[in-house]
């Protein structure tokens, strides 16, 4: 069954470095899509992309955030200069293009530590 | 006012029992409606989605009340393996091809032997 993977599963970094999330979607899914969670909260939306671009963005996503799709696969979330309110769960998404009710498929997150 | 308000639960309940989920949200435009289901520190995963005529899948029954903005989620004769976060999502935007995904912050259930 094809399934979403991220790496790493968990990450470690001191607050203010950069860190790179990397998110391999399943192969044709056309939309692409970010949360987090952090422990003990809700999952909560950063970003969505489709034709290579940025479709949507919440408040969280601000100017510490990009994505790029750099080549046919992967799908990266980096964050500039790392907060310790970062510290969460990063769950990558993708979809494939359909109806209304067309399934988004997470991976298995990558923790994020900042320390 | 919260986008997805959820039971704040937890629900601690007996192997066999029938557990109800309810579930409000305030975008009255949201177009789509899920059940997600989350083990703990695991990814969530779709459990199922919510048709405005109600629909069921096996033991699972869920609702969706346009009028009143309400969703619930039932589940019959409970199994250990139930135990887990469910999380009532709904999508904004319109059609197949935008939207995102607008998470509540879940109930957790606990199935007991």
């Amino acid at each position: 069954e094809p399934e979403v993977t991220q790496t790493p599963s968990h990450q470690v970094t001191q607050m203010g470095q950069e860190v790179i999330l990397r998110c391999v979607p399943i192969s044709n899914h056309l939309y692409f899509y970010w949360y987090r969670q952090i422990l003990g909260q809700k999952v909560e939306f950063l970003v969505s992309f489709y034709n290579n671009e940025i479709s949507e963005k919440s408040e969280i996503f601000d100017d510490q955030f990009s994505v790029e799709r750099p080549d046919g696969s992967n799908f990266t979330l980096k964050i500039r200069s790392t907060k310790l309110e970062d510290s969460a769960m990063y769950f990558c998404a993708s979809r494939r293009q359909g109806d209304w009710n067309t399934e988004a498929f997470f991976g298995q997150g990558t923790r994020l530590t900042v320390v | 006012r919260k986008e997805v308000e959820q039971d704040p639960g937890p629900f601690n309940v007996p192997e066999g029992a029938t557990v109800a989920f309810n579930c409000t949200y305030s975008n009255s435009a949201s177009q789509s409606f899920f059940w997600y289901r989350q083990d703990c520190r695991k990814e969530p995963k779709l459990l199922m989605s919510v048709y405005s005529s109600g629909n069921e899948d096996g033991r699972f029954t869920a609702q969706l009340n346009r009028a009143s903005q309400y969703i619930s989620l039932l589940i019959r004769d409970s199994k250990l393996s139930d135990s887990a976060t469910y999380l009532c999502v709904v999508k904004t935007g319109y059609g197949g091809s935008q939207g995102n995904l607008i998470f509540g912050k879940g109930t957790k259930l606990s199935v007991k032997p």
